[in-house]
């Protein structure tokens, strides 16, 4: 089956360090993949996506490529910010289907 | 635009109690899908409704099941509680196949 790995935390860095978590992903087919964030007491928030090889998924600083060949979809960020302290999760959805499949979660605690 | 809505955020339940979860998707948002998040398996799909169908059903037992309205508001509901059902339910809504999922807060379950 599909499934999703992640790089174990927790991911320890100073403000303004360079940020990178690993994910790669088994599956069969082309599936989309995501990465969200889930700060303490909330839900997942949706911060990039890709949906086919070689695209570049960003926001907030933060950038991922869909690579194929490596089946491998890493967060990156060039200066993390004390206020970036959450899990993020990495994850893949099956074209045609509404169901995602999730990485065990990286937390990344910044201090100032 | 309101976002996703889950009722209620926090319940403590008795063992071999039920319980209903509820969760108003975003407006205009057809699909909806539940997923349970514990410390120990991490975040797993229950199933997805669209269109009061369910389309897709992941590995629990059939203690747990969910309804969807024609408003698309939907319920889950869990029989028959144990211990180890503890844990932060959260639904997620999107337009349909393939399209961004946008989660809500989640219901913290706790039983004892």
């Amino acid at each position: 089956g599909n499934s999703v790995t992640q790089m174990e935390g927790p991911v320890t860095l100073s403000e303004e360090a360079f940020l990178t978590i690993n994910c790669t992903y088994t599956a069969t087919g082309y599936p989309s993949l995501f990465w969200y964030v889930q700060y303490p007491g909330e839900g997942l928030q949706l911060l990039l996506k890709a949906t086919k090889a070689d695209d570049k998924g960003s926001n907030k600083g933060f950038e991922a490529t869909y690579r194929k060949e490596t089946t491998s979809f890493h967060l990156e960020k060039g200066s993390v910010q004390v206020s970036d302290s959450a899990v993020y999760f990495c994850a893949l959805s099956d074209p045609g289907f509404q169901k995602l499949v999730f990485g065990t979660g990286t937390r990344l605690l910044v201090s100032p | 635009k309101a976002g996703v809505t889950q009722t209620p955020r926090y319940l403590i339940k008795t063992r071999g109690q039920q319980v209903t979860l509820s969760c108003s998707p975003i407006s205009g948002h057809r699909s909806v899908s539940w997923y349970q998040q514990t410390p120990g398996q991490g975040l797993q799909f229950l199933f997805e409704y669209f269109s009061e169908t369910q389309r897709n059903k992941g590995n629990f037992p059939g203690r747990f099941s969910g309804r969807q309205f024609s408003n698309s508001r939907s319920e889950m509901n869990v029989s028959t509680l144990e211990l180890g059902d503890s844990a932060l339910y959260l639904c997620a809504s999107s337009e349909g196949s393939n399209t961004e999922a946008f989660f809500g807060q989640g219901t913290r379950l706790t039983v004892v």
